[in-house]
């Protein structure tokens, strides 16, 4: 089972609004990623926590602020974005392989800033 | 700068036959190399991984080749099936936490 939940899959907020996105998964894997993608790019890494501690910030504006409540769940709040800040969010959570480590990606969350 | 390239955009093939994918990449710490299919709206999926301590995994229909000295890896799908018209990313990490990846190719399979 490699099931990574996102909550909602759909955002439309105005520059001003105060809005959260969640990520949810129960297979114990204990670092979970927030990535954005724009349309034709790759994904583009946001922030790692690791045993719910926060491990990598890509130098990501404050406006997003990321939250990791328990080893489950991953938020992140979106505060006085900008419209190019509309992208698919993606979470991610990794599991550790014998080869290696392999990350799993939920569906994503389709934000749109007006 | 980019570490992981992926220099073609779209591929397309007839259906039955061969795709080849084709990833390089630029730093040679990176020992973990993965293949995400991604179709529009959805987030990507993983499809297969090798270690660099490999040269070839294979998966069903999936094998991913790794050639280490070229710093290059390909995915090839045979038979290629219209269902796997998608976007692929390759991905490369170095230890834990980090994973670089490329910008994608499309994948059109033609019935």
């Amino acid at each position: 089972d490699t099931e990574v939940t996102q909550t909602p899959k759909h955002l439309v907020m105005g520059m001003t609004n105060k809005k959260s996105l969640k990520c949810e998964q129960h297979m114990g894997h204990r670092a979970m990623y927030w990535y954005k993608q724009k349309a034709k790019k790759p994904p583009e890494l946001m922030f790692v926590y690791s045993y719910e501690k926060l491990s990598i910030n890509e130098s990501v504006p404050s406006r997003f602020s990321p939250e990791c409540p328990n080893s489950s769940l991953l938020n992140l709040h979106l505060h006085a974005l900008q419209p190019e800040d509309s992208a698919l969010y993606l979470c991610a959570s990794r599991v550790r392989e014998t080869s290696g480590n392999t990350i799993y990606f939920g569906e994503g969350s389709w934000l749109t800033v007006v | 700068d980019q570490q992981v390239k992926q220099n073609s955009p779209s591929l397309s093939v007839q259906e039955g036959r061969i795709s080849i994918l084709n990833c390089d990449y630029t730093n040679s710490m990176f020992d973990y190399f993965l293949w995400y299919k991604k179709y529009p709206a959805e987030g990507p999926t993983f499809l297969i991984s090798i270690s660099s301590i490999k040269d070839k995994n294979e998966d069903g229909r999936f094998t991913v080749f790794l050639n280490k000295s070229a710093k290059h890896l390909s995915l090839h799908i045979v038979p290629s099936q219209p269902g796997d018209s998608a976007v692929y990313f390759c991905a490369a990490s170095a230890g834990f936490n980090k994973f670089y990846f490329g910008s994608g190719t499309k994948l059109n399979v033609k019935p």
